[in-house]
């Protein structure tokens, strides 16, 4: 089974709804990242988290929000998706102890129409 | 602030043939640099990283890199491209604090048969 797990893995969306991304762990890290990748541009941090107390704003946290529900669930919210939302959506993980190595789960492609 | 540049956003190589993917990074303390893998519909996974032990770093499948701080440079090579490797390589650094890693824009490599 893989360690970082994402749903859904693709959504198609309209304008104005309310869209929740969901990430699960097992590798027991206390470190969850939101990143969202866009062709040209790498991979942007939307928001961070240290434990599940801990939350941190990213470089593009605008028209996001987030959710730590334990350790090892964080999930990303879009309250009123856009269509410049439409995007590549990695959830990762990562351990002090390996040096920032991060672990990504599989990405969600989410188009907004 | 850190940043990662990457020479090339396409690279195109022909089977058997030395492969060169360039990194160029800023950082105003010594960093932690990764190369991350992502191929076609899946999440990024670790290649290599370098933590301030040997300038040369080994990673999987075959690929190395090297770590010039005089050329702030951590440029990624493989001596012999087979048709596995076609995929985006991203570039990434960090300062060491736990906080957050930078990514670099990505290359997309081709292999050419």
């Amino acid at each position: 089974d893989a360690d970082v797990t994402q749903t859904p893995r693709n959504r198609i969306t309209k304008t104005g709804k309310r869209i929740m991304l969901e990430c699960s762990q097992t590798k027991g890290h206390d470190r969850m990242y939101w990143y969202r990748q866009d062709p040209g541009l790498g991979l942007r941090l939307i928001y961070y988290s240290f434990d599940v107390k801990d939350i941190n704003k990213g470089e593009i946290s605008d028209g996001y929000s987030v959710s730590r529900q334990a350790q090892a669930k964080f999930s990303l919210s879009l309250e009123s998706a856009i269509p410049n939302q439409t995007a590549l959506y990695f959830c990762a993980t990562s351990d002090p102890a390996s040096s920032d190595t991060q672990y990504f789960g599989p990405g969600t492609r989410l188009t907004v129409l | 602030a850190q940043s990662v540049t990457q020479l090339g956003s396409h690279v195109s190589v022909s089977e058997g043939a030395l492969v060169l993917l360039r990194c160029n990074y800023s950082s105003s303390v010594p960093p932690y640099l990764f190369w991350y893998v992502q191929y076609p519909n899946q999440g990024l996974q670790l290649l290599l990283k370098y933590t301030s032990a040997a300038t040369l770093v080994k990673g999987i499948n075959g690929f190395e890199a090297e770590f010039k701080k005089s050329e702030t440079s951590f440029h990624l090579t493989k001596p012999s491209a087979h048709m596995s490797d076609a995929a985006e390589y991203f570039c990434a650094v960090s300062d060491g604090s736990y906080d957050k890693v930078i990514f670099g824009p990505g290359t997309s490599l081709s292999v050419i048969p």
